[in-house]
């Protein structure tokens, strides 16, 4: 069975201290692991998609990182328009289109 | 700009009232997907579909039926709504392959009094 663990649960930082959020997972052959940003009251938009261990790929001040047991979410000089829930997901080679999600982390990005 | 589109942002229903959500996605896409959203309990799939008129459980189908007729639309309907069905729920869809993720709808926030 998939698995997928955000640390930390929520996180506070200070306009411009730069931060990264953890997605631990167990996966039996993964083919894709994805990133999305949820405000509050809305639905998830995607981030980004990383498929094998040593991509990366960035967007504004956010860049998603892959190793083959863990992916990080690194938040450079956040704002707080950056404030948002982060979810992780796992689509694992179990032949389902399922992903497995995480619970997320809370980031709050003080002025 | 590609969409998920739910039918309503809000909706507030009485206990034993029949409720349909309504999803539209206009990317052509082959799956798709409802989960509920609740604090402390993350996402929890309701039920999904990979093809029209195809419906495939998911964690949690109790209370809860399906209706997917044209590829566009799934529709998730409450059969006899509970208090414990209070929830966000979403919508989402994704193509055939695992190349993409998930695009998802903005949410229906449902209160059962």
């Amino acid at each position: 069975e998939d698995q997928v663990t955000q640390s930390p649960e929520a996180l506070r930082l200070q306009e411009g201290e730069s931060s990264s959020l953890n997605c631990s997972y167990t996966v039996s052959g993964l083919r894709g692991l994805f990133w999305y940003r949820q405000d509050p009251g809305k639905g998830p938009e995607f981030l980004f998609t990383l498929y094998s261990a040593g991509e990366e790929k960035e967007k504004e001040r956010l860049k998603a990182t892959l190793t083959k047991k863990e992916s990080f979410l690194h938040i450079t000089a956040p704002k707080p328009e950056d404030s948002a829930t982060y979810l992780c997901a796992v689509l694992g080679s179990g032949g389902s289109y399922i992903p497995t999600f995480g619970r997320g982390t809370s980031l709050i990005v003080h002025p | 700009d590609v969409k998920v589109t739910q039918s309503s942002r809000y909706l507030v229903k009485r206990t034993g009232e029949k409720v349909f959500l309504e999803c539209v996605q206009d990317m052509d896409h082959e799956n798709m997907f409802w989960y509920r959203q609740d604090p402390g309990l993350g996402l929890r799939l309701i039920y999904f579909s990979y093809d029209v008129k195809m419906k495939e459980k998911g964690d949690i189908p109790e209370g809860y039926s399906v209706s997917r007729e044209k590829k566009e639309r799934f529709s998730l309907i409450l059969e006899s709504a509970s208090t414990n069905q209070t929830s966000m729920y979403l919508c989402a869809s994704s193509p055939l392959g695992p190349a993409g993720g998930y695009t998802f709808g903005s949410g229906t926030r449902l209160t059962v009094v």
